[in-house]
């Protein structure tokens, strides 16, 4: 089945160690997104790509930076995890970032900072 | 700004009824989606509304009044599996999709 996949499902990591989060899809998507959501509260769109166009969110932090070596694969590196980073981290894709088109969603990654 | 609104939580009982209000102000609008949260899950999509009016798809039903800045979906013959969160999301006229935080259903039996 075509599907958002995102290892890992949980990640530990420390207070200032850089992490890498993994998102493939199968869909042959051209949009890949990153979002971030925390507890009872709305995903945060952090950056999303339009084939290798990348699109920064303009209130994305810096510590947060992105890959996409090629259409199937995206990272989401955070270079310097704090406290208030400890969320889930959501992949989504859409065919052509169309108004219409649904996104779907990869199961997501937990991060953890302690 | 833009803004969505949801309510918080909202309770109901297996085999009844329950309608999820989302009221949004956006800078324009280019279609509205309810998706689907389960606990630790990612969302999954549920209904797609561009026109005034309702669409229904089985048990889930949505509506949309753009001159009123209103959604409802409507869930119907609710089961235990309908626990959840319902996010709105709204796409605005630059091709941005605002999410509202969800409402939390809680279905008891």
């Amino acid at each position: 089945d075509a599907m958002v996949i995102q290892n890992p499902r949980y990640q530990v990591t420390q207070f200032g160690k850089p992490v890498t989060l993994s998102c493939s899809q199968t869909l042959n998507h051209n949009v890949m997104y990153w979002y971030q959501q925390k507890s009872s509260q709305a995903p945060k769109l952090l950056f999303h790509y339009y084939d290798k166009d990348f699109n920064n969110e303009a209130d994305t932090p810096d510590n947060f930076q992105s890959r996409r070596p090629n259409t199937s694969f995206c990272f989401l590196d955070i270079r310097s995890p704090g406290l208030g980073d400890a969320a889930m981290y959501l992949c989504a894709t859409s065919r052509e970032g169309l108004a219409s088109e649904t996104q779907y969603f990869g199961p997501g990654t937990r991060l953890l900072v302690l | 700004g833009q803004n969505i609104d949801q309510p918080t939580e909202m309770t109901a009982t297996e085999g009844a009824i329950v309608q999820i209000n989302c009221t949004y102000q956006t800078s324009g609008f280019n279609g509205l989606f309810w998706y689907q949260q389960h606990a630790g899950e990612a969302p999954t999509f549920l209904s797609y509304n561009v026109l005034d009016g309702l669409e229904e798809k089985g048990r889930f039903s949505s509506f949309l009044s753009r001159s009123k800045g209103y959604s409802y979906l409507l869930l119907k013959e609710l089961q235990m599996k309908d626990s959840a969160s319902y996010l709105c999301a709204v796409y605005n006229s630059n091709y941005q999709l605002i999410w509202g935080a969800g409402t939390k259903l809680i279905i008891k039996p």
